[in-house]
């Protein structure tokens, strides 16, 4: 059963400190992306990448926010420093263009920050 | 700057009732896609709508699509308690850059 993972699922962390969080996309999908959800914004891409190499990171705070791919099977997302205003639910999204526009959502981390 | 609109943003329904969502957009972009999110949930893929007529049915729902009214609407046969959720319209930028935006949602009580 492919499906895209995410970890941690639950971050509990103190404002300032670094968040690093991690997704690894279905097998064979050379597309991922990073969307931010909160009740005030909705649902927002972060950033998005094919065959690792980034596309737009426009809708990502630049000064604190960082994204990668390291290799096929991981993309990370690193928040430093962390602040309250970063707290939401952060979803990976992976897929294979351009065979399909569909995009295949992971479970999401909850991020709180203090 | 892409808007995409949904309305209602909140419905309330009786089971075995019939309604209909509505997703605006405003670009000239030919695919659009509709999710679902239960509480506390990932989003679930339900239509992706990739031409102007497109039409597509999956059991209760039935999406469609208008891209010279660019609309798309969601409609709902004979509602059942299984489908209260969040649905979200969401819109691509087209070509090769298919990045999403998304609507509000709407958020669905189907009630006994």
């Amino acid at each position: 059963d492919a499906r895209v993972t995410q970890t941690p699922r639950h971050k509990v962390t103190e404002m300032g400190q670094e968040v690093t969080m991690r997704c690894q996309p279905i097998l064979g999908h050379n597309t991922v992306f990073w969307y931010r959800q909160t009740m005030m914004q909705g649902l927002e891409l972060l950033a998005y990448f094919r065959n690792r190499a980034p596309l737009d990171d426009s809708g990502m705070p630049k000064d604190r926010f960082s994204a990668e791919m390291p290799d096929a099977t991981l993309a990370t997302l690193k928040i430093q420093p962390s602040e309250p205003r970063d707290s939401a639910v952060y979803f990976c999204a992976s897929s294979f263009f351009p065979s399909s526009y569909e995009q295949y959502f992971g479970p999401g981390t909850r991020l709180t920050v203090t | 700057e892409l808007k995409v609109e949904q309305n209602p943003l909140f419905l309330s329904m009786q089971e075995g009732k019939n309604y209909t969502i509505y997703c605006n957009y405003s670009t000239t972009s030919d695919r659009l896609y509709w999710y679902r999110q239960d509480p506390g949930k990932s989003l679930e893929s339900l239509f992706v709508l990739l031409s102007n007529g497109a039409v597509k049915q999956e059991g209760r729902l039935m999406a469609s699509l208008d891209t010279k009214a660019r609309l798309s609407t969601l409609h709902i046969t004979a509602a059942v308690h299984d489908l209260s959720a969040t649905y979200f319209c969401a819109v691509d930028s087209g070509g090769s850059n298919y990045k999403l935006t998304f609507g509000k949602g709407t958020l669905l009580t189907v009630n006994p």
